[in-house]
């Protein structure tokens, strides 16, 4: 299947601070990827829709000041969480969509904010 | 609006144990039905589907039939490894977009 890679797996940083996350499409292009969030021990929330050379489409309650969603290439695409706090850590994972539109995930990336 | 419940775990067997992890849902219409599997380090796989009801989805041994009379797609397995060892989660998609609605996760420790 295809492979998904997500960057950096974990990142700690200070409050305050912008953190990058970067989530790759490795063998296949893909015009369309989604962010998720998950809680500990909670399901997957779908934050955004992210289509290649166009704006983030973004969930109720998901603030698209807060989670900047670029998608400059068929292959990348990064959520950077602006200003982090405490509140926004958590496991963010990607996806794209592949084949018979089947969704390949990514790793994840666990932020933790101090 | 679409919710997807499945059991909490740890749920832990033995090796060659028989293997149900409940999932129900909420949604109108007739959506499609996922089962996928994270292991440790990786990230979630499809493991099977089924997109209409009475549907049987099968792989690696897995199996859910898409029940609509009771919204229900349980996994099952007849003899579980220690490999399985994993987190599933069911999900569903509905209406087409590729939006996927997923459950908490149940977390599977299979020991020898």
């Amino acid at each position: 299947g295809a492979v998904v890679s997500q960057h950096p797996s974990w990142v700690i940083c200070k409050s305050g601070t912008s953190v990058k996350i970067e989530c790759r499409s490795l063998d296949f292009q893909a015009t369309t990827m989604f962010w998720y969030r998950q809680f500990p021990k909670q399901s997957l929330m779908l934050m955004a829709t992210s289509n290649e050379g166009s704006k983030a489409t973004y969930e109720q309650g998901v603030e698209k000041d807060k989670f900047l969603i670029n998608h400059a290439s068929l292959t990348l695409s990064t959520l950077t969480v602006t200003s982090a706090h405490p509140e926004d850590s958590s496991f963010y994972i990607c996806s794209n969509i592949a084949g018979e539109n089947e969704q390949f995930f990514g790793p994840g990336t666990r932020l933790t904010v101090l | 609006g679409d919710s997807v419940t499945q059991m909490e775990g740890p749920v832990t067997l033995s090796e060659e144990a028989f293997l149900t992890i409940n999932c129900t849902y909420t949604a109108t219409g007739y959506p499609s039905l996922f089962w996928y599997v994270q292991y440790p380090g990786e990230g979630l796989q499809l493991l099977l589907k089924a997109t209409k009801a009475d549907d049987k989805g099968s792989n690696k041994g897995f199996e859910a039939t898409y029940r609509k009379e009771t919204t229900s797609f349980h996994l099952e397995k007849g003899s579980v490894q220690v490999s399985d060892s994993a987190v599933y989660f069911c999900a569903l998609s509905r209406g087409g977009g590729n939006k996927l609605t997923f459950g908490t996760g149940t977390q599977l420790k299979v020991e020898l």
